[in-house]
């Protein structure tokens, strides 16, 4: 069974500070792996996804995450934090030859001036 | 230009009502998605459609039933609505089956007093 682990359900940083959101996963056949953002009383939107190609991907708004398949990572990174980027993270994983996300419990970034 | 509308985006509603959600996308795509948001905003698969096809129908209450009169339509009907059932309910759809992202409506908040 494949699930989702992201470290920390708040996280904090200061305007233009580095942000790193943590995810886990595990599944039993290479994954596919996606980052999505949840504003508030909104839908959600993919910000990046890994298909087994480059192991780094960029994404929008400009996050970018890496795939690191000893460590069974997909950190989210983006370099200098911005007020508008306060919102829920959403890690999410299909194992290849699956059709549906599994996510997890998401993270709430929360972003001060 | 919407690409997966879903109406109504609020509904509140009595205990032991029937009600339905309409779930609409103009992406072309071929599969679509029903997803449940709770409380503490976990996501979880409810059901997945595939060309009007039941695929997966994820331990979900028969109070449930989805229906698919065409591929770009996959409406939600909910029978003898319960307090449980309050939560945010989300359409999605997918151009293929397999490994691949999912594009969220912007939700629909069911509250069951």
């Amino acid at each position: 069974a494949q699930s989702v682990t992201q470290l920390g359900s708040h996280v904090s940083v200061s305007e233009g500070a580095l942000v790193l959101l943590r995810c886990n996963y595990s599944s039993s056949v290479p994954p596919y792996l996606f980052w999505y953002v949840q504003y508030p009383n909104q839908g959600l939107q993919l910000l990046l996804k890994y298909t087994s190609a480059a192991t780094l991907v960029k994404g929008i708004n400009g996050f970018e995450a890496e795939f690191k398949k000893s460590e069974t990572s997909f950190h989210l990174t983006k370099p200098s934090a911005h007020m508008s980027d306060a919102a829920e993270y959403f890690c999410a994983v299909i194992p290849g030859g699956y059709s549906t996300l599994t996510f997890g419990k998401g993270t709430m970034l929360l972003v001060s001036p | 230009d919407t690409a997966v509308s879903q109406t109504p985006k609020y509904l509140v509603t009595q205990m032991g009502n029937d009600k339905s959600i309409k779930c609409e996308q103009n992406l072309g795509h071929d599969t679509m998605y029903w997803y449940k948001q709770d409380s503490k905003k976990f996501l979880k698969i409810m059901f997945s459609y595939n060309n009007k096809e039941l695929i997966i129908n994820e331990t979900v209450p028969n109070r449930f039933s989805p229906k698919s009169p065409d591929k770009a339509h996959l409406n939600l009907h909910i029978n003898s609505l319960e307090l449980g059932d309050s939560a945010v309910y989300f359409c999605a759809s997918s151009p293929r089956t397999l490994n691949t992202e999912a594009f969220f409506g912007q939700g629909t908040r069911l509250t069951v007093v």
